[in-house]
C-alpha cells in the first residue's frame, strides 16, 4: 500500500470554478502535511502546510486535514488559468525533512 | 536570493552508460536533498544531507546510485550504471534547517536513458 495516494486526475475546469484536490494517507505517524504546485520543467514550490486537523485559509487557497480519516484536501476558489499546474500533497512525520509525495494532479483553468 | 541551481538541465545517454548530476543549494542552506521524480509521480527522496554528512540515504540505490557533498555546500550525484528506469528528473532541495522554512527545490536535471 502506498503511504499517499492521491487523486490522479487530469482535472480539467472553467475559470472561476471551484476546485478541489484530495489525497489519503496510511500512517498515522505523518503530523504535517503539505500542499505543493509543481509548473511544466519547474521544481515544486510550497503553498501550505498544517500540522493538525482543521481548515487552514491563505487567499483563494484552503487546506483542509481531517486526521481521523487520514484525508487531506486543497480548494481552489475562483480558480485562474495561472493556477494550471500540478499539485502535489506530500507528508511527514516531522517538520518538513524527509517528505513523501502524492502522484501528482494535473490541473488546467480553461479561460 | 538566487535560488537552488542545478545542471544540466538535461541530459541523454545509453544504458550502462555513468553520468553525474550537480547541484549549488541556496547560500548558507545546511541542509541538501536529492529527489527523484519520474514521469507522472510524485518525487521521491534519495537522500539528505546535513552539511557534508548523510542523514538518510535509506531509498538511494547504493549498488550504482552514489552522491557526495564534500564540503558542506554544493553536491553531486552520480549513476553508474545507469538503467532505462533511471530516466527520470533528478530534483535537488536545500533549507537552512530540518525544517519547512525556506525549504527550496531546484527546477532539477531531466535524465533520459535509452
Amino acid at each position: 500500500q502506498k503511504e499517499v495516494e492521491q487523486d490522479p486526475g487530469p482535472l480539467s475546469v472553467p475559470e472561476g470554478a471551484i476546485v478541489s484536490l484530495n489525497c489519503t494517507y496510511s500512517n498515522s505517524a505523518f503530523q504535517y502535511f503539505m500542499w505543493y504546485r509543481q509548473y511544466s520543467r519547474k521544481g515544486p514550490e510550497l503553498l501550505m502546510y498544517t500540522y493538525s486537523s482543521g481548515n487552514k485559509e491563505d487567499g483563494r487557497f484552503t487546506a483542509q486535514v481531517d486526521k481521523s480519516s487520514k484525508y487531506i484536501s486543497l480548494f481552489i476558489r475562483d480558480s485562474q488559468p495561472s493556477d494550471s499546474a500540478t499539485y502535489l500533497c506530500a507528508v511527514d512525520k516531522t517538520s518538513g525533512s524527509r517528505l513523501t509525495f502524492g502522484e501528482g494532479t494535473q490541473l488546467t483553468v480553461n479561460p | 536570493e538566487a535560488g537552488v541551481a542545478q545542471s544540466p538541465r538535461y541530459k541523454i545517454i545509453e544504458k550502462r552508460q555513468s553520468v553525474a548530476f550537480w547541484c549549488n543549494p541556496i547560500s548558507g542552506h545546511a541542509t541538501l536533498y536529492w529527489y527523484q521524480q519520474i514521469l507522472g509521480q510524485g518525487p521521491k527522496l534519495l537522500i539528505q544531507f546535513q552539511n557534508n554528512g548523510v542523514v538518510d540515504d535509506s531509498q538511494l540505490p547504493k549498488d550504482r546510485f552514489s552522491a557526495e557533498r564534500l564540503k558542506g555546500v554544493d553536491s553531486t550525484l552520480k549513476i553508474q550504471p545507469a538503467k532505462l528506469e533511471d530516466s527520470a528528473v533528478y530534483l535537488c532541495a536545500s533549507s537552512p534547517g530540518t525544517g519547512l522554512s525556506g525549504y527550496t527545490f531546484g527546477s532539477g536535471t531531466r535524465l533520459t536513458v535509452v
